[in-house]
């Protein structure tokens, strides 16, 4: 079982150049949801899609833009890199639209370094 | 905002029972409060999610007061491998698509041999 797959694992990145972080999940979701956690800061919610088509802002959007390609993927965009976007980046994945009772399922992350 | 307060740190031996409290005041009615566990360098792993009084799995147990103004984990007879980050995680507003989840900043569990 693959559950959310996030790729790449590990970046590091210029200032000022852009990428796209993946995620895929295998498990028929609604809901997905890209993460950033640094320390001292708990998981912070960047962008959440809660159906194909669908994206919302959460709490730190400034700097990203998401795409949610199909009910499978859903990627993260930085546009122009700086310094302070570097973190550990996770996905999940949960099965309903609704948060209140359904787990999420998260990747291992993404380890961005940006200099 | 239903904000979460647990501990930053607590410290236990092998064998001994371990119980995280985490404060919600402002939990909403439709809110549950969940449990996450995270090691270094894995995302968070579902342990145990509940709306009131006590839940059991094969993993932990979950106290909810009537009020629902906290919460506590327990973890009991825990082993070395049980060292990592414990979140406590509850819902924010009325239901729906727009609702943004908090996360605590989470308590880190150190187990000693």
């Amino acid at each position: 079982n693959a559950g959310v797959t996030q790729t790449p694992k590990f970046q590091v990145l210029k200032t000022g150049q852009s990428m796209t972080l993946q995620c895929a999940q295998d498990m028929n979701h609604n809901s997905m949801y890209w993460y950033r956690q640094d320390p001292g800061m708990g998981l912070r919610l960047i962008y959440y899609s809660a159906s194909e088509g669908t994206t919302d802002k959460g709490e730190v959007p400034n700097g990203y833009n998401v795409s949610r390609l199909n009910k499978r993927e859903f990627s993260l965009r930085l546009e122009s890199a700086a310094p302070s976007q570097t973190s550990v980046y996770f996905c999940a994945s949960r099965r309903d639209r609704d948060p209140s009772n359904q787990p999420q399922h998260f990747g291992d992350g993404t380890r961005l370094s940006i200099l | 905002l239903a904000k979460t307060t647990q501990p930053i740190s607590m410290d236990s031996y092998e064998g001994q029972e371990v119980n995280i409290t985490c404060s919600h005041n402002n939990i909403a009615t439709n809110d549950y409060i969940t449990w996450y566990q995270q090691f270094p360098s894995q995302g968070p792993r579902f342990i145990i999610q509940g709306y009131k009084t006590k839940v059991t799995n094969e993993v932990a147990s979950l106290f909810i007061p009537a009020d629902r103004k906290s919460s506590t984990l327990s973890l009991p007879r825990v082993s070395l491998s049980d060292t990592a980050v414990y979140y406590c995680l509850v819902g924010e507003g009325q239901a729906g698509n727009n609702r943004k989840l908090i996360w605590g900043l989470g308590t880190s569990l150190a187990v000693n041999p």
